[in-house]
């Protein structure tokens, strides 16, 4: 079963920032947290992952608690390319259901 | 650089039939991953390879379904004796070896194969 637990679906209005939460309480000290998307039946791309400090790169910034149970994933200007699901998980490598995220004009 | 390559990206089996899913992996990558989706579900890990060694093969089913990682060639997900549940879309990751077994580089997938079943 996968360590991680996040929303089943979330909407966003295009331009704004969508803010993908996920939940991993389970963590281990050295396990990293990894963000990946799935667009429509396509193979998953990687988007970000961290350790304990927040990262920011071309795609999305990722908040990670200072407990790490939980992060969030930060897509700042979300267009309607961003629809996707939106899987977050840690390094066992056991993907959940992930969330769909819908981008509405 | 290549990506993760997966081949075919289509293949029709009939039942009983054998399936050879290949998945060759990022350059200077030596770790494989194999995972299987069902339609409207999440991925689910199958098997965890190195270069000649299976390191995890836990989600793999116990019966029909091995894998393979040889020094040299692609990794292959064998299924002897296909049935129709077996249908479903197979996607092959890589990542390099840095440190521990469990490396912190993520995994970089291919674009699966899709496998039905007659």
């Amino acid at each position: 079963d996968a360590k991680t637990t996040q929303p089943t679906s979330m909407d966003c209005a295009e331009g704004r920032a969508a803010n993908l939460p996920c939940n991993h309480s389970t963590i281990s000290g050295n396990e990293y947290v990894y963000w990946y998307r799935q667009i429509h039946s396509q193979g998953p791309q990687y988007i970000i992952h961290g350790l304990k400090n927040n990262e920011t790169n071309e795609m999305a910034s990722l908040i990670i608690t200072e407990d790490r149970k939980s992060s969030t994933l930060i897509l700042p200007h979300a267009t309607l390319r961003d629809t996707a699901v939106y899987y977050c998980i840690v390094n066992d490598m056991r993907f959940g259901a992930g969330t769909r995220l819908t981008v509405k004009p | 650089n290549a990506g993760v390559m997966q081949n075919p990206r289509h293949l029709v089996r009939r039942r009983g039939q054998e399936a050879r899913l290949r998945c060759s992996p990022m350059k200077g990558h030596s770790h494989v991953y194999w995972y299987r989706q069902l339609p409207e579900e999440g991925l689910k890990f199958m098997v965890y390879l190195q270069k000649e060694n299976i390191i995890d093969e836990s989600g793999m089913p116990k019966e029909r379904f091995s894998a393979e990682f040889p020094k040299e060639g692609p990794s292959i997900l064998r299924i002897q004796q296909v049935v129709r549940g077996d249908s479903a879309a197979y996607f092959c990751a890589s990542s390099p070896v840095v440190g521990d077994v469990y490396s912190n580089q993520p995994q970089h997938f291919g674009d699966g194969t899709r496998l039905s079943i007659l």
